[in-house]
């Protein structure tokens, strides 16, 4: 069964304070992993996927590493419109149905 | 980029009563759409795969006679809650996968029921 851990729960940053949010995981197969934004009473809105280990892409002050197991999303000089909670799922081999953690609640303060 | 619209976004209803979500892919073809619930301050939890032109594929532990899903056509799948109770009350998500370009995931706004 896959697997998706995050971590921390809650983080909470002073604006411009860079920090970076862990997703552990553990899946048969890696075909995907993903990071969302989720905006309350909003659907998730796509960030990146990664498919192997070693890949790495950026979006504004985003950052998505990829290894093994686990994947990590940099926030360089964060702004308090990226409070958000930032959600990572993951799907193997075994299906196209995503497998998500619990998220991180982001909140940046001015 | 593609847009998945979920409607209404809201709705309260009596206890009893059934509920109607619809999901739309407006910018492209959608084999398979994906319904999802969450509860506040949890993240989401797959309910079925709803595949179009055959039945949904449902999760363990999800009624299949009270969450009916119809995928009747390539950018159009329905969500109905029926004889809905104070415990269907969550956040309904759906989303649909590009499948002829890219075959990213892409989710609706969400639709939040609220069951009196």
């Amino acid at each position: 069964e896959d697997q998706v851990t995050q971590s921390p729960e809650a983080l909470r940053l002073q604006e411009g304070e860079s920090s970076s949010l862990n997703c552990s995981y553990t899946v048969s197969g890696l075909r995907g992993l993903f990071w969302y934004r989720q905006d309350p009473g909003k659907g998730p809105e796509f960030l990146f996927t990664l498919y192997s280990a070693g890949e790495e892409k950026e979006k504004e002050r985003l950052k998505a590493t990829l290894t093994k197991k686990e994947s990590f999303l940099h926030i360089t000089a964060p702004k308090p419109e990226d409070s958000a909670t930032y959600l990572c799922a993951v799907t193997g081999t075994s299906g196209s149905r995503l497998t998500f953690g619990e998220g991180t609640q982001l909140t940046v303060n001015p | 980029g593609a847009v998945v619209s979920q409607h209404p976004s809201w709705v309260i209803c009596k206890s009893g009563t059934s509920v109607k979500i619809e999901c739309r892919s407006l910018d492209f073809q959608a084999t398979t759409m994906f319904w999802y619930r969450q509860f506040p301050k949890q993240s989401l939890m797959l309910m079925a795969t709803s595949n179009e032109g055959s039945k949904a594929t449902y999760e363990q532990g999800v009624e299949k006679d009270k969450f009916l899903i119809n995928h009747a056509s390539l950018t159009l799948s329905t969500l109905t809650v029926t004889s809905a109770h104070p415990e269907d009350s969550s956040f309904y998500i759906c989303s649909a996968r590009d499948t002829w370009n890219t075959g990213e995931l892409f989710f609706g706004e969400g639709s939040r029921l609220t069951v009196l």
